[in-house]
């Protein structure tokens, strides 16, 4: 696709419900990453992708933020049991591939409020 | 603990005149140093973006100056616009696998 492209765009979720926050790269991108953007501060490192593997969870805050990108392309971010410190902008970016310099795409982000 | 920190929070400058935003890093592992751009409700954008092997580049109006030694870079917008009118981010990456970021700076433009 032309950008990195995210979905959906807003979610209102109340508190205990799980969530699933979609990311499509642009294509041929081989890294991929999740970052969470909470109001007022810059994106935080959640995790990393390199074609379908995870090679840095580093960042997820608990065992309720779960990540996969099973074919290398298409990457979900789940969220189970909301908390309202969940209510964030979740952005997904990606990459050409490795290496310095390779510039990042960030899609427009997905809205999460938890109620 | 911030792996990159930026400042001022906020900025307001005339039209016509130049935004100076600052950020410090401690790692000196990182190798890559962009600056992106954030409209209201619209992901992060590069704007320009940097190398440790040299100290200044330009590209229109922006340009990054980097100070190896001090461990500093900054943002310098010059004849700023109200469209310039932003949330700026620095941030800093060590090949490109993981990109630590800033805190952001709220830049005004005032007519």
């Amino acid at each position: 696709g032309a950008g990195v492209s995210q979905s959906p765009r807003y979610k209102v979720a109340k508190r205990g419900q799980d969530v699933a926050l979609r990311c499509d790269p642009i294509s041929g991108h081989v890294s991929l990453f999740w970052y969470q953007q909470a109001l007022g501060q810059g994106p935080e490192f959640l995790t990393y992708f390199q074609n379908e593997a995870q090679l840095d969870k580093s960042g997820l805050p608990s065992d309720r933020f779960f990540a996969e990108r099973p074919e290398g392309s298409v990457s979900t971010l789940k969220i189970q049991r909301t908390q309202q410190e969940d209510s964030a902008v979740y952005l997904c970016a990606s990459t050409q591939g490795r290496g310095a310099g390779n510039t990042i795409y960030f899609g427009e982000g997905s809205w999460l409020t938890v109620v | 603990q911030q792996q990159v920190k930026q400042s001022p929070q906020s900025l307001i400058v005339q039209k016509g005149g130049i935004s100076i935003i600052n950020c410090a890093y401690e790692n000196t592992a990182f190798d890559y140093f962009p600056w992106y751009q954030q409209f209201p409700g619209k992901g992060p954008a590069l704007l320009i973006a940097i190398r440790p092997d040299v100290s200044e580049k330009k590209e229109g109006r922006f340009t990054i100056s980097f100070n190896k030694s001090a461990k500093q870079f900054s943002l310098h917008i010059m004849d700023s616009q109200p469209g310039d009118s932003a949330t700026y981010f620095c941030a800093a990456s060590r090949e490109g696998n993981q990109f630590y970021f800033g805190t952001g700076t709220s830049l005004t433009v005032i007519p």
